[in-house]
């Protein structure tokens, strides 16, 4: 059975930075798609960023791009979000997802249990 | 970038039949997956592949997708059923994955 499990998260002022961390367990993460989901308070689910360990591509919702930085660790069998620039509206919970396969139109069947990103003065 | 459109809220007595849309421009000629959220707990895969159903989802959890609307219908509706349903597609054209802005789900 394939875990997830973030880590990282926090309260941070706006124009600062933090780097959130899924450590992945049952399965390495080259065999899969995985990407970085959030959801505001209030709001709905929204996607954030994906990686692909096999292939080395990165995507990224425009409203995170250049200021978001998604990567991964085979030996550590691990997910990072570096997230820079930091913004009141990227207030959320983070979720790591991982897709059923590295195929970018895969569904994410596998999620962590979130964690919280407040920014704030 | 491609949008996806469900009805905010959709309210049904138990037993019943629900059914929860999520409209996109020729939405049929893409894969929709589907999402049941809980307050406080982690998004749930209940629909994969329009129509696919993973290990451990009952039944009573369909899906269908055609022109421009794909449609998750759950049947014999229980009171564990209410929650927020999300669907979502890749869009190979932004290279995004996109969500609807979500469904929720009250049973009466």
């Amino acid at each position: 059975e394939v875990q997830l499990l973030e880590s990282g998260g926090g309260l941070v002022q706006p124009g600062g930075s933090l780097t959130l961390s899924c450590a992945v367990s049952g399965s390495s993460i080259k065999n899969y798609a995985m990407s970085w989901v959030r959801q505001a308070p209030g709001k709905g689910l929204e996607w954030v960023s994906a990686f692909s360990v096999s292939g080395g591509n990165t995507y990224y919702t425009d409203s995170v791009k250049g200021r978001f930085t998604i990567s991964g660790d085979n030996s550590k069998n691990s997910l990072y979000l570096q997230m820079n620039s930091l913004r009141a509206e990227d207030t959320a919970i983070y979720y790591c997802a991982k897709s059923r396969s590295v195929y970018e139109a895969d569904a994410f069947d596998v999620w962590g249990q979130g964690i919280m990103v407040t920014v704030s003065s | 970038s491609y949008v996806l459109t469900q009805p905010p809220s959709l309210s049904v007595a138990p037993g019943r039949t629900a059914r929860i849309s999520c409209g996109g421009d020729d939405i049929g000629s893409r894969s929709v997956h589907w999402y049941q959220k809980k307050p406080g707990q982690a998004p749930l895969l209940v629909i994969y592949y329009d129509s696919g159903r993973p290990s451990g989802i009952p039944e009573r959890f369909s899906g269908s997708n055609s022109g421009n609307t794909a449609t998750l219908t759950i049947s014999r509706v229980e009171a564990g059923d209410e929650a927020d349903y999300y669907c979502q597609v890749w869009d190979s054209d932004s290279t995004h994955r996109v969500f609807g802005g979500g469904t929720n789900l009250a049973v009466l």
